[in-house]
């Protein structure tokens, strides 16, 4: 079973923020929050990581509170092409490898 | 090759076929993860390979569905005496072993059982 609990839809204005929340309250000090989306027929993208530390990158940034139960994605500039399936999932980094488990994800519509 | 390729793109067998789907994954990705997606569902996960070994094999629906992995790079997931609740898209996805950087996925197969 998925490790996390997101709302299955959001709306967002074409160029404003879109902030997607992610509870995962039930996280292992060793697991990692990662996030993936998939655009309509195409295969899930890898979006961005974290462990403990705020995170940014050329998609997005992630937002980790300090207890870690909980996160939140953060597209800063919304554009049409990001609407798609957004996933938030928890999991172990290990030299094993391990699964991602995916649950439902939110569905993020960027409108014009 | 620079991404994950799957083939066939697309596939339409009629029920109580075999089908083989293929993966070919990142050159150097040594982990190799097989998904399915049906329609309007999440992804469900099916068997995980490292190298040619199958730590994983936890999702597979049932014991008509199997996998390889040969050489430690192509993947071939078969489907014995395919049914239609077998429609789904079959995606592959490999990363680098103790890689921060997730997985990369192919475009996947779609299979349609009639």
């Amino acid at each position: 079973d998925a490790k996390t609990t997101q709302p299955p839809s959001m709306d967002c204005a074409e160029g404003r923020a879109a902030n997607l929340p992610c509870n995962h309250s039930t996280i292992s000090g060793n697991e990692y929050v990662y996030w993936y989306r998939q655009i309509h027929s195409q295969g899930p993208q890898y979006i961005i990581h974290g462990l403990k530390n705020n995170e940014t990158n050329e998609m997005a940034s992630l937002i980790i509170t300090e207890d870690r139960k909980s996160s939140t994605l953060i597209l800063p500039h919304a554009t049409l092409r990001d609407t798609a399936v957004y996933y938030c999932i928890v999991r172990v980094v290990s030299n094993q490898g391990g699964k991602l488990i995916f649950g439902q994800g939110t569905e993020l519509s960027v409108k014009p | 090759g620079a991404g994950v390729s799957q083939s066939p793109s697309n596939k339409v067998t009629e029920k109580g076929k075999d089908v083989e789907l293929r993966c070919d994954p990142i050159s150097g990705h040594t982990a190799l993860y097989w998904y399915r997606q049906s329609l309007g569902q999440g992804l469900e996960f099916l068997i995980y390979f490292q190298g040619n070994s199958a730590p994983d094999k936890s999702g597979l629906p049932s014991d008509r569905f199997s996998a390889e992995r040969t050489g430690g790079s192509v993947s071939t997931l078969t489907i014995q005496r395919t049914q239609q609740e077998d429609s789904a898209v079959y995606l592959c996805a490999s990363s680098i072993i103790d890689s921060n950087y997730g997985y990369t996925f192919g475009s996947g197969t779609r299979l349609t059982v009639v």
